[in-house]
């Protein structure tokens, strides 16, 4: 089945404890994106990767870090994580860099930063 | 960068009835729009799309039009139906500009929910 997976679903933890959210895709896109969704402000873009080593900024980028060492693969790093990344966080994968295709998405990770 | 407003932020409506849901957007060189549907517990799925050489698109019970000239676009569903009670998403992007990525900016949302 062609899916994004993200893991774990849930997650709660302290201030400062670094934590990684793994998402894979396996439907070979070149474009994943990751996205943090709030109450009221939509979904906003974290970092996005076009290609395996190749990553840039979104709208919302401080206080993570991404890689892309493979092109399945697309984890979100957060190394001295804060409340106010308590959030929903969504990792997606298009078929295209260009856009005006659809994006798929995972099913959330919820994340809790006390 | 470019701003997508949505409204209403919540939409209560009878089963049987028509739904509408609103976006603005700031950006004229934007020309795609999809429209995503979150239900409870899951991530966003895309139900339909339209791009800027159109001006409406249906499929079945939903259908979503574009005025670019007014920069806003709209998201209707017909006949409603008590599977169609989730949390609405707009969109908007510059499309097919390589450059750009696939940078998607979304709406705020709208919470749909279908009384039965």
């Amino acid at each position: 089945e062609a899916q994004v997976t993200q893991n774990p679903r849930y997650l709660i933890t302290v201030t400062g404890k670094k934590l990684t959210v793994t998402c894979s895709q396996n439907m070979n896109h070149e474009y994943m994106s990751w996205y943090r969704q709030d109450p009221g402000l939509g979904l906003r873009q974290i970092y996005y990767s076009m290609n395996v080593e190749v990553t840039d900024k979104g709208d919302v980028p401080e206080g993570y870090k991404v890689s892309r060492k493979e092109k399945r693969n697309f984890p979100l790093i957060l190394e001295s994580p804060s409340p106010n990344q308590t959030s929903l966080y969504f990792c997606a994968s298009s078929p295209s860099l260009a856009g005006g295709y659809e994006q798929y998405f995972g099913p959330g990770t919820r994340l809790t930063v006390t | 960068g470019e701003n997508v407003e949505q409204h209403p932020s919540t939409l209560s409506v009878q089963e049987g009835d028509s739904a509408v849901i609103k976006c603005t957007y700031s950006d004229s060189a934007s020309n795609y729009f999809p429209w995503y549907k979150q239900e409870l517990g899951k991530g966003p799925q895309l139900i339909i799309d339209i791009r800027s050489n159109v001006g409406e698109k249906k499929d079945q019970r939903i259908a979503v039009t574009l005025n670019k000239t007014a920069k806003h676009f709209s998201l209707h569903i017909t006949e409603t139906q008590p599977e169609d009670s989730a949390v609405y998403f707009c969109a908007a992007s510059r499309g097919v500009i390589k450059a750009a990525g696939n940078k998607l900016t979304f709406g705020g949302g709208t919470r749909v929910l279908v009384k039965p």
